[in-house]
């Protein structure tokens, strides 16, 4: 079956320290993977993409991801975590022409100053 | 500014109650989605427009109809309101056949039944 999962449901770390936010997906076809960001009381934005060629991708505030096949994880990292990177982060998969994208079940993060 | 909206932001439905949310997106967008979110299951797909004059059932289309107006609109009706309908629900738009480039959301519509 294809499913998505985010292990890590709440994640706490200190302002400045590193971040990493697991996804692991279950996907027949080539996936088409996706990261993004949610802050209270509004909708989702785009943080990253992946489709095909390089494994590390770069997207928007820092952030990057690591597309792993032999792991079936697209995992979501910034070096440097910011006060304003407190919010929820949904990863999601599919593949070409499918419009019936997958969604985990998000991972929310508080930043400590 | 580019991008999607959605009305109303906030509604109280009595059950039985019927209403329809507004979506209308100016990116130039053929596949636009609708979805709503619970606590602790993610976003799970009601109905989507893969693009004018078509729709599809997703994974949670029971007690939803929707309508494909035009390129821009798609709406999204309830006809019958239950407290299981309590939900925030998204818009989205697609970049891309079958929003293989991402979805952009508008900021949702938080319906409460009762």
């Amino acid at each position: 079956a294809q499913s998505v999962t985010q292990p890590d449901i709440h994640i706490t770390v200190s302002e400045g320290a590193s971040l990493e936010l697991r996804c692991n997906y279950s996907y027949g076809a080539t996936p088409y993977l996706f990261w993004y960001v949610q802050s209270p009381g509004q909708g989702l934005q785009l943080l990253l993409k992946y489709f095909s060629g390089d494994t590390l991708v770069q997207g928007i505030k820092g952030f990057e991801a690591e597309f792993k096949r032999s792991q079936s994880s697209f995992n979501l990292r910034k070096p440097s975590v910011h006060w304003s990177d407190a919010a929820e982060y949904f990863c999601a998969v599919g593949t070409s022409g499918t419009y019936k994208y997958i969604f985990g079940t998000g991972t929310r993060l508080k930043v400590l100053a | 500014n580019a991008g999607v909206t959605q009305t109303p932001k906030f509604q109280v439905l009595k059950t039985g109650q019927s209403m329809t949310l507004q979506c209308a997106q100016d990116m130039n967008h053929n596949s636009m989605y609708w979805y709503r979110q619970d606590p602790g299951m993610g976003l799970r797909l009601i109905y989507y427009s893969a693009s004018e004059g078509t729709t599809d059932k997703g994974e949670v289309p029971n007690g939803y109809n929707v309508s494909r107006l035009n390129k821009r609109e798609f709406s999204l009706r309830l006809e019958s309101a239950a407290p299981s309908q309590t939900s925030v629900y998204f818009c989205a738009s697609g970049s891309g056949t079958g929003g293989t480039y991402g979805y952009t959301f508008g900021s949702g519509t938080r319906l409460t039944v009762v």
